[in-house]
Order: structure tokens, then sequence, then C-alpha cells
């Protein structure tokens, strides 16, 4: 079972690059979301989406872009990156109203 | 909006004590409520959930929560923990989204559990 998958693992960017993450699910579910990981901040909420052609802004949306042109994949694009988005990103899926399932990660980092 | 607090950012414990990590959430209304635990350099698992029905949970490796609608809280336990219980443990709870009928997680901000021996 694959679950939800993250690429790349890890990823070193120069400030202004842009670049997208990816992640799919193989679960069929119509809920799928990216958080980002900071030490002391526990997980925040990016984007999400409920499905293929609708998506909504999280608690920290600036800076990333998101689309969901199918159900199996949600990419997250950061456009010009900042030393500020250094973090570790997380995909989620979910059913509706059930437990989320994570990928493995994708630890960024800025310079 | 939801917010949720977790009391604690490390509890250093000793193998086979018992360990209690606090969680508080902000809205009484229906919620649903999620332990997941995150070992080093990897993605979160969930531990255990309460989505309705008994207000105690349990997971499979000892651990349990209660859900406390008047205090709303959902804190873990553990009677004996082990070494290999060291990890970061985070608390969400859910939030209807704009979009209707889905629910968004809300986080703490993490309890780093370390099981000494």
């Amino acid at each position: 079972n694959a679950g939800v998958t993250q690429t790349p693992k890890f990823q070193v960017l120069k400030t202004g690059q842009s670049m997208t993450l990816q992640c799919a699910q193989d679960m069929n579910h119509e809920y799928m979301s990216w958080y980002r990981q900071d030490p002391g901040m526990g997980l925040r909420l990016i984007h999400y989406s409920v499905g293929a052609g609708i998506t909504d802004q999280g608690e920290v949306p600036n800076g990333y872009n998101v689309s969901r042109s199918t159900t199996e994949d949600f990419p997250l694009r950061l456009l010009s990156a900042a030393p500020s988005q250094t973090s570790v990103y997380f995909c989620a899926s979910s059913p509706q109203g059930g437990e989320a399932f994570f990928g493995q990660g994708t630890r960024l980092t800025v310079v | 909006a939801q917010s949720v607090t977790q009391l604690d950012s490390q509890v250093p414990v000793f193998e086979e004590a018992p360990v209690e990590l606090r969680c508080n959430y902000s809205s009484s209304v229906s919620v649903y409520l999620f332990w997941y635990v995150q070992y080093p350099n990897q993605g979160l698992q969930l531990l255990l959930k309460y989505l309705s029905g008994s207000t105690l949970v349990k997971s499979i490796n000892g651990f349990e929560a209660e859900f406390n609608k008047s205090q709303t809280s959902f804190h873990l336990r553990k009677p004996s923990v082990h070494i290999s219980d060291t990890a970061e443990y985070f608390c969400a709870v859910t939030e209807l989204t704009r979009l209707g009928g889905y629910n968004k997680l809300i986080f703490g901000a993490g309890t780093r559990l370390a099981v000494h021996p």
C-alpha cells in the first residue's frame, strides 16, 4: 500500500527560485491538505482541497499556490522561495470526517 | 476558530513510569479529536481517535485518551512507558471548512516525550 507519497524528500533552493512539491495518494480520498512543520509550532495548514478543482486557503497560504486537477494529485508550488519557507512540508489525505494519512515529508531549505 | 493547547512542550520520564500528555481545545461544538505520533525523521501516524460513543479510547500499544467535553480536554495517558515510546505527540481537533462538509485538522504545538532508562 503506497498511501500518500511525497517527492522530493529533501530540497535546497536559492532565494527567489521556484519549485513544486509533489503529493499523490492512492486511497481515493477527496480531502487533501498541505501542512508545514516548524519547531515549537506544530503543523500549520497551508492549503487544502475537498475534490478535483476545489481548493481553499489555510492558516499560512502566502507564497504558496495549489491546484487539484485529479483526485490523486495535489502539488504545492513555491512561487519565489524565501528563507522563511525553510521548513518540513507534509501532505495528507483523508476521507470525509475521518483520520488524516500523512506522507513522509519534504525537508526544504532555502538559502 | 478552533485552537489546541498542549500544555507541556517536553515531558521527560523514566522507563516503566506512567505518563500523561495534556491537550485542551477551545471550542465546545461537536468535534473529532486525534492524537498523532511522530518518530524522528518520519511522518505522522495516527495513535488514537475520538469520533463518537465511549469517551475513553485506546490504542493497540497501551495508550489511552479520554474525551472530556465539559473541560474541553483530550489528555493522553499510558500507565507504563517504554524506551520505544520516545517521540513527539500531537493533539489535533477538527474544524469545519468554509467549503462545507469536510473537516480540517487543527494541531497543537506538540509534546516531546523522552523516555529514559
